[in-house]
């Protein structure tokens, strides 16, 4: 399967800051990624999905200017949380090769904003 | 609206025992259906996929049932190591859009 490194595994930031979070495919090349958000004792939720060359698509009531995506290559895939709130708080995860056999996921970055 | 269920527990197994939990699901036109693994803080892993006849894994079995739209995952000879939260996937087609995770099914083996 897909080998996904995603970095950093967690981060502290103030209120305000932004936060970059880069998600690589290291044997994948992918031409999509995909970026969810999961809270405490929450399912996964699909928050957008990033396309090489090209804008990103977000799912309903995701904010673009915020959750700010950027797919340059094949192998990587940026989330940058802008001007982040403690409501921003969660685990962030990416993933690859998602298609009706198998997603392969990132580590998983825990943000925490105070 | 698309939705997966599952009780989300905790199941407090002691260890040797046999555990199983279910999973519904209201889209009749869902194609693919996967158990997925998650300890804490760390990202999710398949566990298994689940096929129309049944599958088993070892000490695990997955079963789906069409008419009744639900699936299903029996752990047998239950280990300390099983201590996990599963998470029921189901794919309606589509990509990304067509993942659904369930918000998963705390399971805790006790020694």
């Amino acid at each position: 399967g897909a080998v996904v490194s995603q970095h950093p595994s967690w981060v502290i930031c103030k209120s305000g800051t932004s936060v970059k979070i880069e998600c690589r495919s290291l044997d994948f090349q992918a031409t999509t990624m995909f970026w969810y958000r999961q809270f405490p004792k929450q399912s996964l939720m699909l928050m957008a999905t990033s396309n090489e060359g090209s804008k990103a698509t977000y799912e309903q009531g995701v904010e673009k200017d915020k959750f700010l995506i950027n797919h340059a290559s094949l192998t990587l895939s940026t989330l940058t949380v802008t001007s982040a709130h403690p409501e921003d708080s969660s685990f962030y995860i990416c993933s690859v090769g998602q298609t009706n056999t198998e997603a392969f996921f990132g580590q998983g970055t825990r943000l925490t904003v105070v | 609206r698309k939705e997966v269920e599952q009780d989300p527990g905790p199941f407090n197994v002691p260890e040797g025992a046999t555990v199983a939990f279910n999973c519904t699901y209201s889209n009749s036109a869902s194609q693919s259906f996967f158990w997925y693994r998650q300890d804490c803080r760390k990202e999710p892993k398949l566990l298994m996929s689940v096929y129309s006849s049944g599958n088993e894994d070892g000490r695990f079995t997955a079963q789906l049932n069409r008419a009744s739209q639900y699936i299903s995952l029996l752990i047998r000879d239950s280990k300390l190591s099983d201590s996990a939260t599963y998470l029921c996937v189901v794919y309606s087609g589509g990509g990304a859009d067509g993942l659904t995770f369930g918000k998963g099914t705390h399971l805790i083996i006790q020694p």
